[in-house]
């Protein structure tokens, strides 16, 4: 939907290493977001992003960094990782007041 | 935190039409409501919003209050692919960022 390509669909990793997430953008769509999804939760904002180079904290941003060197790349970082960030993340786009779409995530598991 | 309740869970018949309530009692008067849907483990597909006056699309109907302080998605003939979590959302919106707050959704399952 909305050309959104999340990379890798699927990662197991190690406590303590880093670990980089992509999501990428086909629409040119200004607004970028980070979720997370964690079993009997909904999906909660990580991090987002309002153009190249401006990014802002989301609810649960602990541990979590971002950059967003283009329009269509949106990078989360786990520069740690630990295994309370298993959970399936879902990268979202949007302009300016339209909804927001979603890929079809990346399941990562801390080990 | 979000600002809305859902039921954890609702039954529908297939063929049936299925009506989703949500209550958003301290929604602001310049916030949406929106409706989102996921299907297994996919991203959450954008249903229909809405801010005061009722709303219809190919997918559903979106009815709202007068007080605005509760809403329900209509699906008018629910399908077996119409089983999902649906996600009520008010949109808060401070300047121009456009932050969705998930809450915990409701699971409908549509049966045979």
């Amino acid at each position: 939907d909305a050309g959104i390509t999340q990379s890798p669909r699927h990662k197991v990793t190690e406590t303590g290493t880093p670990v980089t997430l992509r999501c990428h953008q086909t629409e040119n769509h200004r607004y970028m977001y980070w979720y997370r999804q964690d079993p009997g939760h909904g999906l909660r904002l990580i991090h987002y992003s309002y153009g190249v180079k401006d990014t802002d904290k989301g609810e649960v941003s602990d541990g979590y960094s971002v950059s967003r060197s283009k329009t269509e790349d949106f990078l989360l970082t786990l520069e740690s990782a630990t295994s309370s960030q298993t959970s399936v993340y879902f990268c979202g786009t949007g302009l300016g007041s339209s909804p927001l779409h979603f890929g079809n995530g990346t399941r990562l598991t801390v080990t | 935190d979000a600002k809305t309740t859902q039921p954890p869970s609702m039954d529908c018949a297939e063929g049936r039409a299925a009506n989703l309530p949500c209550n958003h009692s301290t929604i602001s008067g310049n916030e949406y409501v929106y409706w989102y849907r996921q299907i297994h483990s996919q991203g959450p597909q954008y249903i229909i919003h809405g801010l005061k006056n009722n709303e219809t699309n190919e997918m559903a109907s979106l009815i709202i209050t007068e007080d605005r302080k509760s809403s329900t998605l209509i699906l008018p003939h629910a399908t077996l692919r119409d089983t999902a979590v649906y996600y009520c959302i008010v949109r808060v919106d401070p300047g121009n960022f456009n932050k969705f707050y998930f809450g915990s959704g409701t699971k409908l399952n549509v049966k045979p």
